[in-house]
């Protein structure tokens, strides 16, 4: 059984540049967040994808947009790059359809750094 | 109102001593607390996480109490191992709300050999 899966692993970009970052959820769920994580910091939700639709989005510039396929497999677009951009890019799969479905379930992150 | 503050921001245990990490939130709405585990490299796991119907709960050597009326809990790592050795968030999510969670800012924990 496959986990979340984020690709690619590590990202280097230049200020201005825009960034599509992927991720797949775990099999059988159908909820996939997104969150970032600056050094040495906690994750940060940036927004949450269900039935390829945006449901709620955390404290994000408009810069930062999402979407979601019908697979439930989703990408994270950010455009006009920023240095502050730079961060661990965390993507979490959940079922909360189902008892129990707020455990939420973290890839290994995509590294982004802006230079 | 939608802070989580965690403490300490670094901990040094000696193997097999007992690891505790505290959290603090305002928002009473506050119903899902669950603890995420951190190794470099990697995305949070989820080690242990209560509801704030219950005052203690335990799994192996993890151990969270809660106290409702403080808006506090805490993890309890017994019998500390080396590869225990990690960085550790608390979080909070209101329900209705998809689930967000609100984290913690991380403790980083080193456990002696």
């Amino acid at each position: 059984d496959a986990g979340v899966t984020q690709s690619p692993t590590h990202l280097i970009k230049t200020r201005g540049q825009q960034v599509t970052l992927r991720c797949s959820p775990k099999s059988g769920h159908d909820t996939v967040s997104w969150y970032q994580q600056a050094l040495g910091q906690g994750p940060q939700f940036i927004f949450q994808y269900y039935e390829e639709e945006e449901r709620q989005r955390g404290n994000f510039p408009d810069r930062f947009s999402g979407h979601q396929f019908p697979n439930y497999s989703s990408e994270l677009n950010v455009n006009a790059l920023l240095l502050g951009d730079s961060a661990l890019y965390l993507c979490a799969s959940s079922d909360l359809r189902r008892a129990g479905g707020e455990k939420l379930f973290f890839g290994s992150g995509t590294q982004l750094s802006v230079l | 109102q939608q802070q989580v503050k965690q403490s300490p921001q670094s901990l040094i245990v000696q193997k097999g001593g007992i690891s505790i990490i505290n959290c603090a939130y305002e928002n009473t709405a506050f119903d899902y607390f669950p603890w995420y585990q951190q190794f470099p490299g990697k995305g949070p796991a989820l080690l242990i996480a209560i509801r704030p119907d219950v005052s203690e709960k335990k799994e192996g050597r993890f151990t969270i109490s809660f106290n409702k009326s403080a808006k506090q809990f805490s993890l309890h790592i017994m019998d500390s191992q080396p590869g225990d050795s990690a960085t550790y968030f608390c979080a909070a999510s209101l329900s209705g709300s998809a689930r967000q969670l609100t984290f913690g800012s991380g403790t980083q924990l080193t456990v002696l050999p």
